[in-house]
């Protein structure tokens, strides 16, 4: 069974400074993951996936993500925040036969002048 | 191009009240339907998913059914909404694609209260 751990529910960071979130999976297969991003009252936007070929994955926005088998770890990194960045942050993984997405409970992105 | 549709984007429902929830999908045939729920603290959950017309799986027994009339369009709905029905609601639509990966469109979502 596929499933998703969000290590940190909140991440606090000063605007400039880098970012980082964390995320673990089990998979009983090849997964393939995701992050998402969730701004107030909006709908979910595909930050960058992880489909099975480059493990450094660079996404939108300045984000990026890199797979690694050995840790079962897919964390979202960013060298500098903005504010604009603050909002909540998802990470998935694909599960299920029927291509079913399988969330993390989030972690919330607090960003300071 | 590929979108979705999803309305209304607020609804405010006394308890026991019916609910329906609609999401239409354009630019793709056949997609798998899905509608996820995020409650107040709490994750994303998938709710139901429709490979077809007709076709509805239920991930999670609850006060929620889900149809799907046409090929692109998927209805969320209620007979009794339950204070514990309010959440953030989310249709989506994916295309599988060998060896997974299939890309997911979201909709802009409905924040449901119910009061």
């Amino acid at each position: 069974a596929q499933s998703v751990t969000q290590l940190d529910s909140h991440v606090s960071v000063s605007e400039g400074t880098p970012v980082l979130l964390r995320c673990n999976y089990s998979s009983s297969y090849s997964p393939s993951l995701f992050w998402y991003v969730q701004h107030p009252n909006k709908g979910l936007q595909l930050l960058l996936k992880y489909t099975s070929a480059a493990t450094l994955v660079k996404g939108i926005n300045g984000f990026e993500a890199e797979f690694k088998k050995s840790e079962t770890s897919f964390h979202l990194t960013k060298p500098s925040a903005h504010m604009s960045d603050a909002a909540e942050y998802f990470c998935v993984v694909t599960g299920g036969s029927q291509g079913n997405l399988i969330f993390g409970k989030g972690t919330k992105l607090s960003v300071k002048p | 191009s590929q979108t979705i549709h999803q309305w209304p984007a607020t609804l405010v429902q006394p308890v026991g009240s019916p609910l329906s929830l609609e999401c239409t999908v354009e630019g793709t045939s056949n997609p798998n339907l899905y509608w996820y729920r995020q409650a107040a603290g709490r994750g994303l959950q998938l709710l139901f998913y429709s490979v077809g017309i007709g076709q509805i799986s239920s991930e999670v027994p609850q006060n929620l059914s889900a149809s799907r009339p046409q090929d692109r369009q998927f209805i969320l709905s209620s007979k009794k909404l339950l204070l514990s029905d309010s959440g953030f609601y989310l249709c989506a639509w994916s295309v599988l694609q060998a060896g997974g990966g299939g890309g997911y469109t979201f909709g802009s979502g409905t924040r449901l209260t119910v009061v």
